[in-house]
């Protein structure tokens, strides 16, 4: 089985570096997203890690290490607007389906 | 070009009735997956309709169920309500490959009385 956590909440001031971390437990996954979702709004997607390490994005960085069944996401140059959840989820061995965590509350203040 | 888009936004509804949702995939996509998003609980998958069939299905009663249509568009059906169907109801689209990424719809609130 799958089991994903994610801190619940995290708090950060706008132009600093945020990292949100996200740790599982699984028999065996293609890859490993982060979607970020404002509320109310619909998720949308920030990244795919397949292979370890790091993926960049312009201010938002993904790290995966299948070792340590560990990733995280980088948030750089903090604005207001990154105020959001930020979901991390897997897509297990064989199915198309995604297998999310409870998502991290991030507040961003001025 | 258009994303994928939800009806109703919001839908009230009471005890033992029944609910359809709807759903439009990005245009060229052939899956749609379902999920609920309850208060407090992260994404739940429910259901992957991919070429008109039913592929997996998530940990949810029988009354949880729905279809595709020949236009990728596809229906979620929930009998019986309960008070804890009260959740948002997200809808995902992809290219029907284990490489490519779902984009999710803003979703339907459902409120069951």
């Amino acid at each position: 089985g799958q089991n994903i956590d994610q801190p619940t909440e995290m708090t950060a001031t706008e132009g600093a570096i945020v990292q949100i971390n996200c740790t599982y437990q699984t028999s065996g996954f293609n890859g490993l997203f982060w979607y970020q979702q404002h509320a109310g709004e619909a998720p949308t997607f920030l990244s795919y890690n397949v292979l370890d390490g790091l993926e960049e994005k312009g201010r938002f960085s993904s790290f995966l290490s299948r070792s340590k069944g560990y990733s995280y996401l980088l948030l750089k140059e903090l604005q207001m607007k990154d105020s959001a959840s930020y979901l991390c989820a897997v897509r297990p061995f064989g199915t198309d389906k995604l297998i999310f965590g409870t998502g991290t509350r991030l507040q961003v203040f001025p | 070009e258009a994303g994928v888009t939800q009806s109703p936004t919001h839908l009230i509804k009471t005890r033992g009735q029944q609910a359809t949702l709807r759903c439009s995939p990005i245009s060229g996509h052939t899956s749609v997956y379902w999920y609920q998003q309850a208060l407090g609980l992260g994404l739940q998958f429910l259901l992957w309709y991919d070429e008109g069939e039913e592929r997996n299905r998530g940990n949810f009663p029988p009354r949880f169920s729905g279809r595709q249509f020949p236009n990728y568009s596809s229906e979620l059906n929930v009998n019986a309500l309960e008070l804890e169907d009260s959740a948002l109801y997200l809808c995902a689209s992809s290219l029907a490959s284990l490489e490519d990424i779902q984009y999710f719809g803003a979703g339907t609130r459902l409120s069951v009385l």
